[in-house]
């Protein structure tokens, strides 16, 4: 079984809608809990980062980390062509080392 | 500079073929990451720098690959007799020093025929 676990889709949705993305882990000591974003043929960009357990907003994001279920969930609301992407999320124990998921595709059509 | 540079953006190699993967971290980014990313996965850790110290090198799949950084600046993995499962686009990181923020290049996409 892998640490990180994440659904790899794909999941496709019509413009406008909120997309729920998840990933559940099994190492109890992640503390620190990313989702990237990567495009067709590029590298993975950072689109958020949380320390620990809670919520963080970022615009149309929404990180959720819930350390005593050891899931991490990230919303997109009024989704746009342009999110259409892979979703990776990711975490670490300590500041170095990352681990992913496999990653979640996603298609927003017009 | 102002981003990860990684070249070969593609290689093409036949089995059994040597190569080579340049990774130009950020300027000033002490850590370095070389991750592999098969085809509809994940990226894969294989090996990390700070400066030009190798201080996990756990994720390498065989003794066939071989990461170094001898400056501190510039790194190049390499992978010898490649085989078919090599395949992949190799990944590199870099970040500030204790930060696990990472800012990735393009990849580098590696066939093996």
């Amino acid at each position: 079984q892998k640490e990180v676990e994440q659904d790899p889709g794909p999941l496709s949705v019509p413009e406008g809608a909120i997309v729920s993305l998840n990933c559940t882990y099994s190492n109890s000591a992640f503390q620190y809990f990313m989702w990237y974003r990567q495009y067709s043929r590029k590298g993975p960009e950072l689109l958020m980062y949380t320390y620990s357990s809670g919520n963080k907003e970022d615009g149309r994001f929404t990180a959720q980390v819930d350390k005593s279920s050891k899931y991490i969930s990230l919303f997109i609301r009024d989704s746009q062509p342009s999110d259409s992407a892979t979703y990776l999320c990711a975490m670490s124990a300590v500041t170095d080392k990352l681990i992913f998921g496999t990653g979640t595709r996603l298609q927003v059509f017009p | 500079g102002a981003g990860v540079s990684q070249s070969p953006r593609y290689k093409v190699a036949k089995r059994g073929q040597d190569v080579a993967l340049r990774c130009d971290p950020i300027s000033g980014h002490v850590s370095l990451f070389w991750y592999q990313q098969a085809l509809g996965q994940g990226p894969e850790f294989l090996t990390y720098f700070q400066n030009e110290a190798q201080l996990d090198k756990s994720g390498l799949p065989s003794d066939r690959f071989f990461a170094e950084r001898p400056e501190g600046s510039v790194s190049t993995l390499k992978i010898q007799r490649t085989q078919q499962e090599d395949s992949a686009v190799y990944l590199c990181a870099s970040s500030l020093a204790g930060s696990n923020v990472l800012t990735f290049g393009a990849g580098s996409r590696l066939t093996v025929l």
